[in-house]
């Protein structure tokens, strides 16, 4: 079982249009982050939310941490063929050893077509 | 700075076989991890380390061993591999108490 939920797990849309990705968990995290991944390197981090409600902009990405830290949304607007990747959410928590650990959702893999 | 980098690339083993996967990272970072990655499984933790000489279990840990006897190297071993190790590992590091990670290339690993 996911502790991290992310839907849709495909999707394809036209340059132009809006989308929105979502990661849900039924746990609270300290912080919840989201990565950006090309094919064939490592995930790259696009950023961190902590305070529950935050909204935090990136040019056309616009993320959001839910009230209870629990979720987080992430929507672009207008996309580009250049935000063709897999968007991972991860959530962070503080293990027994004092290590923050986080613990990532499956993905969502975005096409975006010219 | 070459961030982090990860030896080799691409590999394939036969069932038993064992061998090592390094992890270097010139950033001066604590903290150092390894992922592996598999389809609509997202990231799973393998083991992590808090500092040089240190190493801890994460969340998939059976059959991997994990070294730390330098600061900038995190070395990943698997003694006999099975065909369900077959699949992408990410090496990761971070400051200490921070949670920026930042992601090796990857090792792309398959066990026949």
């Amino acid at each position: 079982t996911q502790l991290l939920e992310q839907s849709p797990q495909f999707l394809s849309i036209q340059e132009g249009e809006n989308l929105t990705v979502y990661c849900n968990s039924s746990s609270v995290f300290s912080s919840l982050q989201w990565y950006r991944q090309e094919p064939g390197e490592g995930p790259v981090l696009l950023v961190t939310v902590v305070t529950g409600g935050e909204v935090k902009k990136l040019k056309r990405l616009t993320f959001q941490f839910g009230d209870a830290r629990k979720d987080s949304s992430l929507h672009i607007t207008a996309a580009q063929t250049g935000d063709t990747g897999l968007y991972l959410c991860a959530g962070a928590r503080i293990s027994s050893g004092s290590a923050r650990q986080l613990t990532f959702g499956s993905g969502t893999q975005l096409t975006v077509l010219p | 700075n070459a961030g982090v980098t990860q030896t080799p690339k691409f590999r394939v083993l036969k069932t038993g076989q064992s061998m090592t996967l390094l992890c270097a990272q010139d950033m001066n970072h604590e903290y150092m991890y390894w992922y592996r990655q598999d389809p609509g499984m997202g990231l799973r933790l393998i083991h992590y380390s808090v500092g040089e000489g240190t190493t801890a279990k994460g969340e998939v840990p059976d059959g991997y061993n994990v070294s730390r006897l330098k600061k900038q190297n995190f070395l990943l071993g698997l003694e006999s591999a099975a065909p369900s190790q077959t699949s992408v590992y990410f090496c990761a590091s971070s400051y200490f108490r921070e949670d920026t990670q930042y992601f090796g290339p990857g090792t792309r690993l398959t066990v026949l």
